[in-house]
């Protein structure tokens, strides 16, 4: 009942495209998450959501733009990426209760060409 | 502001065998939670143990244990009959108190070798 979805699971773009990235959980969990991730490196906190509002913005660039349409879903939205956004990003869901444990789902694998 | 030290280079270890992986971390707070995540190669971060604070008794959770040492603030990962998919980068994290947010140690890659 851990199961968190990421679609898509590799991404490639180009500088002046327009993609979304998306999460999915079915787990009742009401808040959620995303990262990223460079390789070799531990994940960076991008952004929170808590019953669908967004609690932190970890001062993130305007070119990734986050949306919880509902408790299940969470979208980020990219737009005129840049090379050094190639990364790995990763959503994931808290389950609150004594450990407050995240969950994540299994990443998109982003390169910005 | 808390901090965690994973420092241990690469470690490798042979099939079955028992290994320990260091976490250390600092804190202000007297309430947090620790907690293991592994990330195979193929990228997902696969929680596998967490100890609160307050715990008394070290986790454990299948062939992971953690020795939670909290004087030291010391919480390390003993994987009991390494497996060959026990190979992956392993990231220590702390949830301070009721912060959302968590701190992630910088990782130890383990290679189990057949």
């Amino acid at each position: 009942d851990t199961e968190v979805t990421q679609t898509p699971k590799h991404l490639v773009m180009g500088m002046t495209n327009k993609k979304s990235l998306k999460c999915e959980q079915h787990m009742g969990h009401r808040a959620m998450y995303w990262y990223k991730q460079k390789a070799k490196k531990p994940p960076e906190l991008m952004f929170v959501y808590s019953y669908e509002k967004l609690s932190i913005n970890e001062s993130v660039p305007s070119r990734f733009s986050p949306e919880c349409p509902n408790s299940s879903l969470l979208n980020l939205h990219l737009h005129a990426l840049q090379p050094e956004d190639s990364a790995l990003y990763l959503c994931a869901t808290r389950k609150a209760g004594r450990t407050d444990t995240q969950y994540f789902g299994p990443g998109t694998r982003l390169t910005v060409l | 502001a808390q901090k965690i030290t994973q420092t241990q280079p690469g470690m490798f270890v042979q099939e079955k065998e028992a290994v320990t992986l260091d976490c250390t971390y600092d804190t202000s707070d007297q309430s947090y939670g620790l907690f293991w995540y592994k990330q195979p190669s193929s990228g997902e971060m696969i929680f596998l143990i967490y100890q609160g604070s307050y715990d008394e008794q070290n986790a454990t959770e299948g062939r992971y244990s953690l020795n939670f040492q909290k004087a030291r603030k010391s919480a390390n990962l003993v994987i009991s009959a390494s497996q060959l998919g026990d190979s992956a980068m392993y990231f220590c994290a702390m949830r301070p108190g009721a912060n959302s947010k968590l701190t992630f140690g910088k990782g130890i890659t383990l290679s189990v070798r057949p």
